[in-house]
This record gives structure tokens, sequence and C-alpha cells, in this order.
């Protein structure tokens, strides 16, 4: 079974912080993305990275950065957290383009509160 | 762009009530469409896609259709259970995406005995 790992469920951080979110993924997929979920939002695209060391913006990637040195790992980056990133962050994976057929595999999620 | 739009919730039914959960897409190129399921305190889950026009997709009793003509792919199911409470989002996908989905805002269901 793929298992896409997030390394923390829950955390809390002070506004000003500099956060890390790490997203492990163990069957050597290509296409990693950090989507964060609000209520009546639904999910939305932070960033994602299509190999390792490539990263492309996605539909909301103001106060968000990335990284990728090896392929299994997808960190995200909150250089100084503010409280508007409060949220429910939630990593994937996928080895290839979805309408080729492939699937999307989810992490349980990171609930991140900034005070 | 890209935009999915699903009917607003939340949806509360009694066990073995009919359920249909309405999604709709913009039409640019051929899109793959998913359903998603959240359940309670865990990430996302696929619970249907279907790739082509009039592709029916199903699983666990739920069946979603591939309607290009009214750009939907609404999500029904016969009999609903307490089990299937959760958060259901459609999504989609198309072209050379690498893999990115956009959702619609999700649509929580709560079932009743």
């Amino acid at each position: 079974d793929v298992k896409v790992t997030q390394s923390s469920r829950y955390l809390v951080k002070r506004t000003g912080e500099k956060v890390f979110l790490e997203c492990v993924q163990d069957m050597d997929h290509e296409n990693m993305f950090w989507y964060r979920q609000d209520p009546g939002l639904g999910l939305r695209l932070i960033y994602f990275s299509y190999d390792v060391k490539m990263k492309e913006k996605g539909d909301i990637p103001e106060g968000y950065s990335v990284s990728r040195e090896k392929k299994e790992r997808f960190s995200l980056i909150l250089e100084s957290a503010s409280t508007n990133q409060t949220s429910m962050y939630l990593c994937a994976s996928t080895p290839g383009d979805l309408p080729a057929g492939n699937t999307i595999y989810f992490g349980e999620g990171s609930w991140l509160t900034v005070v | 762009g890209n935009s999915v739009t699903q009917m607003e919730g939340p949806v509360t039914l009694s066990e073995e009530a009919f359920l249909t959960i309405n999604c709709t897409y913009t039409a640019t190129g051929y899109p793959s469409l998913f359903w998603y399921v959240q359940y309670p305190g865990e990430g996302l889950q696929l619970l249907l896609k279907a790739t082509k026009a009039d592709d029916k997709g199903s699983n666990k009793g739920f069946e979603a259709t591939y309607r290009k003509e009214t750009t939907s792919f609404h999500l029904e199911k016969g009999s609903v259970q307490v089990s299937d409470s959760a958060v259901y989002f459609c999504a989609r996908a198309g072209g050379t995406s690498y893999g990115k989905l956009t959702f619609g805002q999700g649509t929580i269901l709560t079932v009743h005995p």
C-alpha cells in the first residue's frame, strides 16, 4: 500500500515563527503536492513538485515556500507564520499524470494553529 | 481557469435515504473527474473516478456518471448508512497537469440512525 506520511498531526506555533511541515512518501512517486483545507473553501493548492529540486506555485503560494531535496520528501515552509495560516495542511503524491489513470494519495493531514 | 462547484451543505439524512450531491465543472479540455471522501480525523481517500465522457465510477454503493453535455459529475447512493457520514469533495484534473487537482468546496454529510 502507498503511504504518505506527514510528520506532525497537530502543531501550535507563535506568530512570526518559522514552521516546517514534512511529508514523506514510500512509493517512488514523481509528483508531490501541498494543499491547505479550509471550511467552505475545499482544498487549495499551495505548491507542487514534479521532480527533485523542481517546484511550481499553485493557487495560493504567498507566505509559503517548499523544498524537495530527495524524491521521497517534500517540505512546506512558513517563513514567518501568521494567524491566517491556521489551517489543515494536506500532502499528496502521485506517480504520474492523472488523466493517465493514476491515483493521487493523501496523507492524514497536519492541523496547524498559529497564535 | 479550471473550477469545480459543489452543492452547498451540510446535508443531513436519515439512514436508508437516497443521496445526491451535485457537482459541476468548467469545460476546459476533457478532465478526469473524481470524488474523494474524508472521514472524521482522517485524510482524503479516493471514492471513485471517471476519465472520459459517459464513464460511470462506482464504489461502496456510490455512483457518479461523467456527463459532458451538462458538465456534471453528481454523486449518488441509493441507501445511505450512518458510516457514510463524512465530507465529500468533487475534483477535476485535466491535460498535462502533473496530477494537480482542482477541488470543490466540500459537502458535509451527516446520516442519522
